[in-house]
């Protein structure tokens, strides 16, 4: 079975412009789950979605977005970058309330 | 409010020296607790998963046990490539759903 998968691997951006990340979960898990990873902070999240439908969202400014496409594949936006933005972006998979997740290899955003 | 901490923050072992990193918590309503090992510049990889407390999960050299207000992974004889952090995550009620919260994690050096 194909592991989660993310797109694009590595981005740089500048100050001020948005950004789109990609997140394809294991074959048959309806939830996806965002994550936000600097040295400083650890993992934080950021939101999750089960079956198109957002349940939960972490303590990040409406720049940050996401949504749910009726494949499972999610999708994460930035709006307005700020050099703080810059990290490594975890999408996390799972088969639903209460299951392990299962992470992607991770986005990894710069922004200059 | 609910928290997550894991220590040490940073640990180095001699090949063959064994030890246990420890994760406390404090939540209401725990509905599991999980450990994953991460690579540099990867994404988590999960290890194990538990669900209550006595409960107990091995594989290889590692070895996951669960009380009610902390969790230790016991590394049994480390090598080398047991180097990586060791994140810790619990699974809790929140707004009707589930949400996980990750402590910072233990970098591990497991020295020749």
């Amino acid at each position: 079975k194909a592991g989660v998968t993310q797109t694009p691997r590595y981005l740089i951006k500048t100050r001020g412009q948005q950004v789109t990340l990609s997140c394809s979960p294991i074959s048959g898990h309806r939830s996806v789950s965002w994550y936000q990873q600097t040295p400083g902070q650890g993992l934080q999240f950021l939101f999750e979605y089960f079956s198109e439908t957002q349940r939960n969202k972490g303590n990040f400014p409406g720049r940050f977005s996401g949504r749910q496409f009726s494949n499972s594949r999610s999708e994460m936006n930035v709006s307005t970058l700020e050099l703080g933005d810059s990290a490594l972006y975890l999408c996390a998979s799972s088969g639903g309330a209460g299951e392990t997740q299962y992470f992607g290899p991770g986005t990894r955003l710069l922004v200059l | 409010e609910d928290q997550v901490t894991q220590s040490p923050e940073a640990l180095r072992l001699q090949e063959g020296e064994s030890s246990s990193l420890n994760c406390s918590y404090t939540v209401s309503g725990l509905r599991g607790l999980f450990w994953y090992r991460q690579d540099p510049g990867k994404g988590p990889e999960f290890l194990f998963t538990l669900y209550s407390a006595g409960e107990e999960k091995e594989k290889e050299r590692l070895k996951a046990t669960l009380t009610k207000k902390e969790s230790f992974l016991h590394i049994t004889a480390p090598k080398p490539e047991d180097s990586a952090t060791y994140l810790c995550a619990v699974r809790i009620p929140s707004g009707g759903y589930q949400k996980v919260t990750f402590g910072t994690g233990t970098k591990l050096q497991v020295i020749p």
